[in-house]
């Protein structure tokens, strides 16, 4: 089955810097890449996702790119800002497909003001 | 539209006894999925229902199950609780789970076996 591997764990940036955050899949045949954000206490949030006929998307400060070929994905935050500070959990699946979607063990990104 | 409910919100229970965690999708939603969420494992895929149907299930003890009702409201029952089951307890509804559509959390259970 699909196996996601999610890195850092833990990045700590300075506001108005850059983060990314790395996440590699084994199923070559995933398809959907979604990006959920878990604020403290709360439920997680899709925040933006990425399918395989494209190999970046952007939405404001945030951004996803693909590479299939390396089956690895990363998530950009520009112009981090104090509410950026969250978990943040990749996913993969096949899509449309009856396959759950298969989870990272998340990186808790802390933007220092 | 509502958002995906979950009922209780908290649960704290003693070694050895069974619970019952409600999820209710958001209106229309057909595909109910549950995770357990724990701060060393990330979020583990607990089994995904479809029409009443269990479609998915995860690598998770017979202790663990769920079913699904008409109205799409999914409830998942874990028996003879260990300590090790004290996690955060997620449902997620989407329209089919086939991945075309996305993905809604509710807010969670959180469940602690003392």
């Amino acid at each position: 089955g699909e196996n996601v591997e999610q890195h850092p764990s833990t990045l700590s940036v300075q506001e108005g810097d850059s983060a990314v955050i790395k996440c590699t899949y084994s199923d070559s045949a995933s398809n959907y890449f979604p990006w959920y954000k878990q604020e403290l206490g709360k439920r997680p949030q899709l925040i933006i996702d990425i399918r395989s006929n494209v190999g970046e998307k952007k939405d404001q400060r945030i951004a996803v790119t693909l590479n299939k070929t390396a089956k690895h994905f990363s998530l950009h935050i520009t112009e981090t800002q104090p509410e950026d500070s969250a978990v943040y959990f990749c996913a993969a699946s096949r899509a449309p497909g009856n396959t759950p979607l298969v989870f990272g063990k998340g990186t808790r990104l802390s933007v220092i003001a | 539209k509502a958002g995906v409910t979950q009922t209780p919100r908290y649960l704290i229970k003693t070694r050895g006894q069974q619970v019952t965690l409600s999820c209710s999708p958001i209106s229309g939603h057909r595909s109910v999925s549950w995770y357990q969420q724990t701060p060393g494992q990330g979020l583990q895929f607990l089994f995904e229902y479809f029409s009443e149907t269990q479609r998915n299930k995860g690598n998770f003890p017979g202790r663990f199950s769920g079913r699904q009702f008409s109205n799409s409201r999914s409830e998942m029952n874990v028996s003879t609780l260990e300590l090790g089951d004290s996690a955060l307890y997620l449902c997620a509804s989407s329209l089919d789970g086939t991945g075309a559509y996305e993905q809604y959390f509710g807010p969670g259970t959180r469940l602690t076996v003392t």
